[in-house]
Formats: structure tokens, sequence, C-alpha cells
């Protein structure tokens, strides 16, 4: 099946810098990429996804990079605020023929204000 | 719009108790349901894929006699944690599909339980 991986498990970046959290996929046929945001306690939100015929996505200041040949994915969070801090979680699915996610293990952002 | 609710929010029961949990979709109809447990800082780890009107695939390790799923209709799933255990304290997310063909999955608000 397929196998996601994540990194950094843990990530500080201080108030208005960049921060950017990556993921790699191990099977071909994946190829719907979302990216949910969870606060302590909460559900977690979906904030951004990309399809494999994309190579980018950008939604104010979330984008979300795909390199299909490499198997990778990355958010990118530019002049972050503390209330981007949270957990985020990548995921990987086969889309229309499978419904199931993989998600990765997560990455908690802190901003420091 | 794609509104998930989940009932209750929390839940501390007896051990040897059953726990029901219920998904529901609000605004939209649901062919398939997902049961997710998260333990503290962890990931979600999927338990099953709840369909409407069929049975729940489980996923491997998952106990099906333990953790009932029932998908009646297309707006409501149900989780019933039978004869529950401390270890079975965790935090339960479910999340569905908008509808065919649709990819994104909304979660609901996660129901903790707590087994005494």
């Amino acid at each position: 099946g397929e196998n996601v991986e994540q990194h950094p498990s843990t990530l500080s970046v201080q108030e208005g810098d960049s921060a950017v959290i990556k993921c790699t996929y191990s099977d071909s046929a994946s190829n719907y990429f979302p990216w949910y945001k969870q606060e302590l306690g909460k559900r977690p939100q979906l904030i951004i996804d990309i399809r494999s015929n994309v190579g980018e996505k950008k939604d104010q200041r979330i984008a979300v990079t795909l390199n299909k040949t490499a198997k990778h994915f990355s958010l990118h969070i530019t002049e972050t605020q503390p209330e981007d801090s949270a957990v985020y979680f990548c995921a990987a699915s086969m889309g229309y023929t499978g419904n199931q996610f993989y998600f990765g293990t997560g990455t908690s952002l802190t901003v420091i204000p | 719009g794609a509104v998930v609710s989940q009932h209750p929010s929390r839940v501390i029961c007896k051990s040897g108790t059953s726990v029901k949990i219920e998904c529901r979709s609000l605004d939209f109809q649901a062919t398939t349901m997902f049961w997710y447990r998260q333990f503290p800082k962890k990931s979600l780890m999927l338990m099953a894929t709840s369909n409407e009107g069929s049975k729940a695939t489980y996923e491997q390790g998952v106990e099906k006699d333990k953790f009932l799923i029932n998908h009646a209709s297309l707006t409501l799933s149900t989780l019933t944690v039978t004869s529950a255990h401390p270890e079975d304290s965790s935090f339960y997310i479910c999340s569905a599909r908008t509808g065919q063909g649709a990819d994104t999955q909304y979660f609901g608000p996660g129901t903790r339980l707590t087994v005494l």
C-alpha cells in the first residue's frame, strides 16, 4: 500500500518567516494530495489540495508544490502568523479509484511572535 | 457547505460498557464515511471505511466485533465501541466525502472517549 512520510515532525519559525513542510509518497498511482491543519482538540481542516495534473497551487499565503517524478509534495506558508501554529498533516490518495487517505505523521508548527 | 457533525463530543464510561458515537453529514449526502482514531500528538489512524447500505471495510488490526460500524442512511454513520476498556480511550474522528467522484474528505469535530 501507499506510504507517506512527512518532515519535519516539529518546526519553529519567527513570525513573518516562511515555513516549509515536505512529504513523500511511494505509490505512483496516488493522484490527490490534500493538506490539513489541526488545532489542539479540534477537527482537521482542509487548507489546500493539489491533483497530479498540476505542479503548483497557491491560495494567498499558502502554496503546495508537487513533483510527480520524485514523488514528493510540499506545503509552503509565507509571512507566518501566530495563528498558523497547529499540526499540519499531508495525505495521499488515489482519488476516484480509491477513497482512502494515507496520512503523514504530522508536523507541529509553532510561530513565535 | 460540507459540514460534518459528531455526537457526543466527550464521553466518559465505565469499563465493560458500550458507547455509541454518531457521525452526520449535515448538508450533503455521504455514500462513504471514514472512522479514524487519533492518539495524542499522533497522526490519524484509519479504522474502517463505512459505505451506506453495506458492511464496513475494516483496516488490518481493527477488531470488527469490538468496533461496530453501521451506515444506515446517506447522512448517518455510527461507531459503537463494545465492552470498552481503558485502552480504548482515544479521540475518534469521522470524515465524509461529499459525493461520487469527490476526493475531499471533511472531518467531524471528534469524540473524546475516556474509559475508566
